[in-house]
């Protein structure tokens, strides 16, 4: 699997965009890389997931560069709920898509 | 759409009982589910890979006698952790990967808490 890493934690002023980067420098060629957040005690959320393109949904976008060595999450418009742990996982169908969680980095949104 | 649902949501249980946890995926069918365990302070650990009509794949160091996986349907995977101990004590998360559309993603339950005394 692919190694990971993201800052451990960040700060961001509420309504403001909220830009998480992480380096996956080995991944490999038919590696998605997913996002998840996890809010304190409860189950991760799926958030997005790219293989070589940007990707946009309602939460999020997603930026993955040309090397796709690294990508960065950007969530538009931060809000206090999004405070939680963002996790950057490279995954595979050769594991089944299984996800190894990092530590993740710790988002606080501040009013 | 997406929803796994866990039962039960927490459970406390004496020393060398059996306990059960049901996973299931509320609007989708889901040929692989996975299971994972989270320590306090710690990142989810991915105990087990579950397919639907067979066994369940373990991770190193996690014993297969103590954590029973059964996948009997495309909607169910239930963990059974047998003779529970106080070090089993941990948060058990859920996963379902969707046969549908998105194959290559997987959402979870909302996990359980289990408290061994």
């Amino acid at each position: 699997d692919a190694k990971t890493t993201q800052p451990t934690s960040m700060d961001c002023a509420e309504g403001r965009a909220a830009n998480l980067p992480c380096n996956h420098s080995t991944i490999s060629g038919n590696e998605y890389v997913y996002w998840y957040r996890q809010i304190h005690s409860q189950g991760p959320q799926y958030i997005i997931h790219g293989l070589k393109n940007n990707e946009t949904n309602e939460m999020a976008s997603l930026i993955i560069t040309e090397d796709r060595k690294s990508s960065t999450l950007i969530l538009p418009h931060a809000t206090l709920r999004d405070t939680a742990v963002y996790y950057c996982i490279p995954s595979n169908s050769n594991s089944g898509y299984a996800l190894n969680f990092g530590k993740g980095t710790s988002l606080l949104v501040t009013p | 759409g997406a929803v796994v649902s866990q039962h039960p949501s927490w459970v406390i249980c004496k020393s060398g009982t059996s306990v059960k946890i049901e996973c299931r995926s509320l609007d989708f069918q889901a040929t692989t589910m996975f299971w994972y365990r989270q320590f306090p302070k710690q990142s989810l650990m991915l105990m087990a890979t579950s397919n639907e009509g067979s066994k369940a794949t373990y991770e190193q160091g996690v014993e297969k006698d103590k954590f029973l996986i059964n996948h009997a349907s495309l909607t169910l995977s239930t963990l059974t952790v047998t003779s529970a101990h106080p070090e089993d004590s941990s948060f058990y998360i859920c996963s379902a990967r969707d046969n549908g559309r998105n194959q290559e993603t997987q959402y979870f339950g909302p996990g359980t808490r289990l408290l061994v005394l």
